[in-house]
């Protein structure tokens, strides 16, 4: 199985600042890596798949990096609506998937 | 549209079975492995198994090993997931999802209650 780990747990940021949230895989994944939102009662929303390609309708101050183990999604200036829990998700098996626990990014 | 779309809520007593469906529409079932995923009440998502319709293979987490499991149907593009031993810790919201050419969906949730 691979294990998904995502730092840090919370992430406090100012409006309009940047914010870097980190996954890393115990073994590689390739780049077959998602990154999702999540805002209370609602669904996952993805944003990013393929470690770098933004979803349909993702503005582009969001933006995912990396490959192999390690992974980077970086929001360049954040507005009020990206706080939020963000999970990252591997999916380089046919039929194994894991996620990271979350990472949740609150208003310093 | 290629979608997945999911059964409605349901509320289930401790100790019985649910069976969720997820039928997918636009693109042919076994294009395709089918992925379950919960995610419990202030909690986080919890990946719990896949299955190939193609073949019928599956993988379950082993946490969800003997007390799940995955089918389909592949005549009506569906599949299925049955949960059996429900406990109040099992109330969560059930999604289905797959990843067809490269596009990650998910179904729209089903909400499993069960009352302690």
């Amino acid at each position: 199985e691979t294990v998904m780990t995502q730092s840090p747990v919370t992430l406090s940021v100012s409006p309009g600042e940047r914010a870097t949230l980190s996954c890393r895989a115990s073994q590689s994944v390739i780049t077959n890596l998602a990154w999702y939102q999540q805002k209370p009662g609602q669904a996952p929303r993805l944003l990013i798949y393929g470690a770098s390609t933004r979803a349909t309708g993702v503005p582009a101050r969001f933006s995912g990096s990396g490959s192999g183990t390690e992974f980077t999604l970086t929001i360049s200036s954040l507005q009020s609506e990206d706080f939020a829990v963000y999970y990252c998700q591997q999916y380089n098996n046919w039929l194994s998937w894991t996620f990271g626990q979350g990472t949740k990014v609150e208003i310093k | 549209q290629v979608q997945l779309v999911q059964s409605e809520a349901e509320v289930k007593k401790p100790g019985a079975s649910v069976k969720v469906s997820c039928k997918a529409s636009g693109y042919t079932l076994t294009e395709s492995s089918i992925h379950w995923v919960r995610q419990a009440p202030g909690k986080g998502l919890e990946w719990m198994g896949g299955l190939d319709p193609e073949d019928g293979e599956t993988i379950y987490a082993q946490k969800f090993a003997g007390r799940m499991t995955m089918t389909d149907d592949t005549s009506r593009d569906t599949a299925y997931m049955e949960l059996s031993g429900l406990r109040s810790d099992d109330t969560a919201v059930y999604y289905c999802a797959t990843n067809f050419q490269s596009n990650l969906l998910w179904g729209q949730g089903t909400q499993v209650t069960v009352p302690s």
